[in-house]
Formats: structure tokens, C-alpha cells, sequence
């Protein structure tokens, strides 16, 4: 699986997007790239994932480059419970094993 | 709300000690994971299986780890005997079947082994 690489903390103001950066420049056309996070003491948690289009659910919207080298987290209006450490992940398709990096640190504040 | 059930939720226990921590899986899930977290590693996968077969076990240390599913609705991880450097958040996670390309990992909120 491709590596990724991520900033290691990023800070938001509550109410504001926050807009989540992560390279991926080795990707080949079969991975994905998935977005989990992790909040204090939980384990971690889906977010969104995407192969080639952009996505959006109800948490968060992703952006993907059209060479898919690298791709943007976007949560269009973070809360403080948005608090959290961000993976992004980049795996083919069904069945394998999530590798997890440092991820980046999102501090959300007031 | 189905989840990821995990227990025990902490324990603490002597280096020597055998220690077995638990995991349900969600009903109908039939791919489970185990991970590792420390503050030096991260996350790290210990081992999955699927359809209770083990698929890769890479991750785990094989003197003093063994990861079973007795049954689709309880994996087991076992450390014997325990160490100090096996302090450490572990977190089991389950995924669905999938007709697709992608299955989404739900994890439970961990076991925190701490080894005297």
C-alpha cells in the first residue's frame, strides 16, 4: 500500500471548515484513500473514503487531486468535538489491513 | 446501536502474568482485527481473521501472543507470559461482508493493559 503523508497538527476555529491536507504520491489506480479519526481515548472511527470522484457524507467531504496524488479532508463547519488525531489511509480495496500513520493532530478551538 | 464490545476495559497485572482480553464483534461482521497502541508506535495491526480463520498474523509477537476465535461472536487475544513493554491500548475492530471493494472497520473502545 502507498504511504501518506501528513501535517503533524493543524489548528481550526470552531464554526470555520477545516480543510485536512494528506499526500499520497505513489498511489496506484487501484487504492483507495480512507480518512478515520481518532478521538481522545476512543478507538478510531470512519470517516469517508474515495477512489477517484469526490465524496461527501454527513461528516465531511473529500477532495481528491485529479492525479490522485494527493487529497483534502474537508469538515465544512468543526465543532470542538471535532477535536481529534486524522489518519488518512491510503489501501486497495476490500479486505485488507489499515495501516495507520502519525496522522495529523486537529486541535478545533473557540 | 450495534458495537464492538471489548472487556476487560482496563487491567493492570504483574510481568509474568497471563492476561486474555475479549472482543465481540458486531452480529454478522465476519472479519476481525487486532491492534496495538503506544505512544512510540501508534497503531499497529497484530493480526485478522476472516470467517474466524486467521489471515495474518504478522504483526504479533509469536513466543508470548495468540489471537483465537473460539466462535463468530468472540475473538480472543492472549499474552503469555506478560511483559512491561506489552503496556498498550488494544483495540479490536470487526468489518462486514462486503460484494464490493470496501468494508469500513468499526472498533471497540479498547482494552488498557498496563504490565507491573
Amino acid at each position: 500500500d502507498a504511504k501518506t503523508t501528513q501535517p503533524t497538527s493543524m489548528d481550526c476555529a470552531e464554526g470555520r471548515a477545516a480543510n485536512l491536507p494528506c499526500n499520497h504520491s505513489t498511489i496506484s489506480g487501484n487504492e483507495y484513500v480512507y480518512w478515520y479519526r481518532q478521538i481522545h481515548s476512543q478507538g478510531p472511527q470512519y470517516i469517508i473514503h474515495g477512489l477517484k470522484n469526490n465524496e461527501t457524507n454527513e461528516m465531511a467531504s473529500l477532495i481528491i487531486t485529479e492525479d490522485r496524488k494527493s487529497s483534502t479532508l474537508i469538515l465544512p463547519h468543526a465543532t470542538l468535538r471535532d477535536t481529534a488525531v486524522y489518519y488518512c489511509i491510503v489501501r486497495k480495496g476490500y479486505g485488507n489491513k489499515l495501516v495507520f500513520g502519525a496522522g495529523t493532530i486537529l486541535r478545533v478551538k473557540s | 446501536d450495534a458495537r464492538v464490545t471489548q472487556t476487560p476495559r482496563h487491567k493492570v497485572t504483574e510481568m509474568g502474568q497471563e492476561v486474555t482480553m475479549r472482543c465481540q464483534p458486531i452480529l454478522g461482521h465476519n472479519t476481525v482485527f487486532w491492534y496495538r497502541q503506544t505512544m512510540m508506535q501508534g497503531l499497529e495491526l497484530l493480526a485478522y481473521f476472516r470467517n474466524r480463520a486467521p489471515l495474518d498474523d504478522s504483526g504479533m509477537p509469536k513466543d508470548r501472543f495468540s489471537a483465537e476465535m473460539p466462535d463468530a461472536t468472540l475473538a480472543t487475544l492472549k499474552i503469555q507470559p506478560s511483559e512491561p513493554r506489552d503496556s498498550a491500548v488494544y483495540f479490536c475492530a470487526s468489518a462486514p461482508p462486503s460484494g464490493g471493494t470496501y468494508n469500513e472497520q468499526f472498533f471497540g473502545p479498547g482494552t488498557r493493559l498496563t504490565v507491573l
